[in-house]
């Protein structure tokens, strides 16, 4: 099975926060989150491995993480703005380079 | 700022012409270089992908060329079919992936 993420979709408003999932592919430790707009294309957010933040992106506080011990991993994004309405992309790794992308959560923040 | 320049944003092929998506970078210590595909509602899917102590790589209908001195890459598609109709991002990797800005590729058939 590939990279799973839920939930498919996702309608808030702003000021509120959400959560989304990601389920790793089998045996991969790395996962990484992207926002992908029109605007600013595939940006990165953040990169977790064996539950350590490894790498981030350039986005505000607002936006975290965390990977739980069976490499599973969450995105938080509290005090939704307008901005964020974007395809969330998450992406496991088992060799340090090659990511293999779930097909991500649309969120919309009204 | 690690940056990857794409080009072109958008381009339209005739069926069984070839495809030409071409990118820049700038930091000399990406060391990795993949090409992913995107159709509409979906994540995108891992290509093809070359080292730069490789200057060509080819698999199937596609070709990635890589000029190290120039710092530039090059994606090839061969034999341009309808269903290769998607968005394709260049990437280059030094630990993280950074995106160019994608080329939505329109197949006429």
């Amino acid at each position: 099975a590939g990279v799973t993420q839920s939930p498919t979709h996702l309608i808030k408003t702003r000021g509120q926060q959400v959560t989304l999932s990601c389920s790793p592919i089998s045996g991969h430790r790395s996962v990484s989150w992207y926002q992908q707009t029109p605007g600013q294309g595939l940006q990165f957010l953040f990169e977790y491995f064996s539950e350590t933040q490894r790498n981030k992106g350039n986005f505000p506080g607002r936006f975290s993480g965390r990977q739980f011990s069976n490499s599973r991993s969450e995105m938080n994004v509290s005090t939704l703005e307008l901005g964020d309405s974007a395809l969330y992309l998450c992406a496991s790794s088992l060799a340090e380079d090659t990511q293999y992308f779930g097909p991500g959560t649309r969120l919309t923040v009204l | 700022q690690q940056q990857v320049k794409q080009s072109p944003q958008s381009l339209i092929v005739q069926k069984g012409g070839i495809s030409i998506i071409n990118c820049a970078y700038e930091n000399t210590a990406f060391d990795y270089f993949p090409w992913y595909q995107q159709f509409p509602g979906k994540g995108p899917a891992l290509l093809i992908a070359i080292r730069p102590d490789v200057s060509e790589k080819k698999e199937g209908r596609f070709t990635i060329s890589f000029n190290k001195s120039a710092k530039q890459f090059s994606l090839h598609i061969m034999d341009s079919q309808p269903g290769d109709s998607a968005t394709y991002f260049c990437a280059a990797s030094g630990g993280q992936l950074t995106f160019g800005s994608g080329t939505q590729l329109t197949v006429l058939p």
